[in-house]
C-alpha cells in the first residue's frame, strides 16, 4: 500500500535562507508524486509533480524537487524563501490503477522569519 | 479556464441532519474527486468520480455519498451529520483520472454543532 510521510510537521527559515521540506514514500509500483501548497482558507494549489522522465522538476514559484528512487524521497526545495512563501506543504502519492486518488502526508507548516 | 468551483463556502448544520455539497469542474475535466481535511486526520480521500460513475472509494462509512451529473458536476452528500463530519470538503478534478494531476476547489468549511 502506497503512503507518504513528511518530516517535521513545522519548519522555521529566515527569510532569503534555503527552504527545504522532506517527503518519502512508500509504494510497490513507480509512484507518480506531487506537492500542493495550501495557504489559509483556501484549496490545494499544484506547485510540481514527478511522473516519469527527468527526475528533477521545477515548479511554480522557484520551487523545485527531486525524486530519488533509491531513497524513496522527494525532497521539496527553494533557494531563498519569501515571506509570501509561508503556507502548508503537502506531499502527495498517486495510486496508480486506482483511479483519481491521491494520498497525501500530514503536511508541513512553513514559516518564513523577517 | 475557469478553476474548479465549490458551493456553498461555509455551512453550520445540527447533529442528525443531512448535507448537500456541489462541485463544478474545470471544463472539459471528467474526473472529480472528493477530500476531507480535518487537524487530526489530514487529508482523506473519500470517492472519485468519473463519467458519472463511482471509480474509487476510500474508507468512509456509507452516511458519505455522492454522484456525478452528465455534465461532470458532482455533489456529495452526508446523512445523520456528527459532530466528527466537521471538517474543510476539497473536491478536485482531473481530465482523466489516473495518475495525472488534480486541481482543488476552495473547499467548504463543514460545522456541525
Amino acid at each position: 500500500a502506497q503512503s507518504v510521510t513528511q518530516l517535521g510537521s513545522h519548519v522555521s527559515v529566515s527569510e532569503g535562507a534555503l527552504v527545504l521540506l522532506r517527503c518519502n514514500y512508500s509504494s510497490s509500483v513507480p509512484p507518480y508524486l506531487f506537492w500542493y501548497v495550501q495557504y489559509p482558507n483556501q484549496g490545494l494549489q499544484l506547485l510540481l509533480k514527478y511522473t516519469t522522465g527527468a527526475t528533477l522538476v521545477k515548479g511554480i514559484n522557484g520551487f523545485e524537487a527531486e525524486f530519488k528512487k533509491s531513497e524513496t524521497s522527494f525532497h521539496l526545495t527553494k533557494p531563498s524563501a519569501h515571506m509570501s512563501d509561508a503556507a502548508e506543504y503537502f506531499c502527495a502519492v498517486s495510486v496508480y490503477n486506482q483511479g483519481g486518488k491521491l494520498i497525501f502526508g500530514q503536511g508541513t507548516e512553513l514559516s518564513v522569519k523577517p | 479556464k475557469a478553476g474548479v468551483t465549490q458551493t456553498p463556502r461555509y455551512l453550520i448544520k445540527t447533529r442528525g441532519q443531512q448535507v448537500t455539497l456541489s462541485c463544478s469542474p474545470i471544463s472539459g475535466h471528467r474526473s472529480v474527486s472528493w477530500y476531507q481535511q480535518t487537524p487530526g486526520q489530514g487529508l482523506q480521500f473519500l470517492f472519485e468520480y468519473f463519467s458519472e460513475t463511482q471509480r474509487n472509494k476510500g474508507n468512509f462509512p456509507g452516511r458519505f455519498s455522492g454522484r456525478q451529473f452528465s455534465n461532470s458536476r458532482s455533489e456529495m452528500n452526508v446523512s445523520t451529520l456528527e459532530l466528527g463530519d466537521s471538517a474543510l470538503y476539497l473536491c478536485a478534478s482531473s481530465d482523466t483520472g489516473g495518475s495525472y494531476e488534480q486541481y482543488f476547489g476552495p473547499g467548504t468549511r463543514l460545522t456541525v454543532t
